[in-house]
């Protein structure tokens, strides 16, 4: 049981090039989320899918694109990366998005630096 | 503006005494509130949780109190261990697009327990 995984660990783009940021689960969660974690900003809401065949924007969706694939994964792509994106990327799922007391489990993240 | 706030970004206690983490927030919309602790290079994981309808939930070690009336809520530690040394995060859950919950965090608190 692995939890949510994330790929890749660790990547260097240059301004304008795309690229595409894998996340699966394994816990049969219904909901998926993209976090962004800058210094001083805490973690912002990217894009999230509250059940398989949905998504919906976050806080901050500019820039990004995202495919709910099937239920375990949940991709985020960047068409033209800016150094603004320069990132700690966490992905997360929970059982059921809707509920008050649905908790959400993490991925290990992605830190992605845009030159 | 920051709706979640924890006001200092680090703490340093010592191995057997208490740690105290503190989290304010402005909106009295929400209506539960977790804890979370991140370790480096991996994601936060949930450590406890809060109705805003209790003022008190306890896990083992762990204690959240919430006190509405000054939209301050705060995570005891006791006793604190080195292991406890970590990041934690104060979230709030707030409804989003219809029955959809989203989670405002703060920026974090980080704990170092010493020997």
């Amino acid at each position: 049981n692995a939890g949510v995984t994330q790929t890749p660990k660790f990547q260097v783009l240059k301004t304008g090039q795309s690229m595409t940021l894998q996340c699966a689960q394994d816990m049969n969660h219904n909901s998926m989320y993209w976090y962004r974690q800058d210094p001083g900003m805490g973690l912002r809401l990217i894009y999230y899918s509250a059940s398989e065949g949905t998504t919906d924007k976050g806080e901050v969706p500019n820039g990004y694109n995202v495919s709910r694939l099937n239920k375990r994964e949940f991709s985020l792509r960047l068409e033209s990366a800016a150094p603004s994106q320069t990132s700690v990327y966490f992905c997360a799922s929970s059982p059921k998005g809707g509920g008050i007391t649905d908790t959400q489990y993490f991925g290990p993240g992605t830190r992605l630096t845009v030159l | 503006d920051q709706q979640v706030k924890q006001n200092s970004p680090s703490l340093s206690v010592q191995e057997g005494r208490i740690s105290i983490l503190n989290c304010d927030y402005t909106n009295s919309m929400f209506d539960y509130f977790l804890w979370y602790k991140k370790y480096p290079a991996e994601g936060p994981t949930f450590l406890i949780s809060i109705s805003s309808i209790k003022d008190k939930n306890e896990d083992g070690r762990f204690t959240v109190f919430l006190n509405k009336s000054a939209k301050h809520l705060s995570l005891h530690i006791v006793p604190s261990q080195p292991g406890d040394s970590a990041v934690y995060f104060c979230a709030a859950s707030a409804r989003w697009a219809g029955n959809n919950r989203k989670l405002i965090w703060g920026l974090g608190t980080s704990l170092g327990v010493n020997p």
